[in-house]
């Protein structure tokens, strides 16, 4: 199975800071690594797929980059509405294993 | 407008059995595979078990492998999960997503169903 690994597990931030989270996978993965934000009773949201494709509706501040097996998202400007947890996953193969999560927190 | 409705969730005794429901509406199903993904209070997200648009191909996390089985039924729009042999430990919100695309991203969630496993 391909273990992914994200850091750090915790961040505070202020609003308008950029911010950066890094995902790593235990072997090459190609580009087949999503993003997600999950804020508590809600279902948890795509923000990027293939690496570095944002999904529909999802704000320009979000990027993602990488390839092989390191990989980032990076949100350029925090907004209060993107505290929550952050989660990488890929769909290279099966199982298709979510990072541990990144909670995002206001400093 | 894309919409999953999970059920069946609810308190089942260890060793027992459970079967969720996901109701898809909004897109043409059998053009997608789907998933479910499942999280304990207060951890992660873990994915649980994958299929294909026809069944055809099904996946499982090495943690429900031989105990759970996906399914789906086209002509009613419908994913299901059996949960058997249940265990404290599969206690969890469980989702059902829809795998989009060719990087098969899950694109859209619904809110989950709660299973608790206690004796």
């Amino acid at each position: 199975d391909i273990q992914m690994t994200q850091s750090p597990s915790s961040l505070s931030a202020s609003v308008g800071d950029r911010v950066t989270i890094t995902c790593r996978a235990s072997q090459s993965i190609s580009t087949y690594l999503s993003w997600y934000q999950h804020k508590p009773g809600k279902a948890p949201k795509l923000l990027i797929y293939a690496v570095s494709s944002l999904q529909s509706g999802v704000p320009s501040r979000f990027s993602g980059s990488g390839s092989g097996t390191d990989f980032t998202l990076t949100i350029s400007s925090l907004q209060p509405e993107d505290f929550a947890t952050y989660y990488c996953q890929q769909s290279y193969s099966t199982p298709r294993t979510f990072g541990q999560g990144t909670r995002l927190e206001i400093k | 407008e894309v919409q999953l409705v999970e059920s069946g969730g609810g308190v089942v005794r260890p060793g027992g059995s459970l079967r969720l429901s996901c109701a898809a509406s909004g897109f043409t199903f059998d053009d997608y595979g789907m998933s479910w993904v499942r999280q304990v209070p207060g951890k992660g997200l873990e994915w649980v078990a994958g299929m294909n648009w026809n069944g055809g191909s099904t996946g499982y996390a090495d943690s429900v492998k031989g105990r759970f089985t996906i399914s789906r039924d086209n002509a009613k729009n419908s994913l299901f999960l059996q949960m058997n042999s249940l265990r404290a430990e599969d206690t969890a919100l469980y989702h059902c997503a829809r795998r989009g695309g060719s990087y098969q991203p899950l694109d859209y969630w619904g809110q989950g169903t709660l299973v608790t496993v206690s004796s």
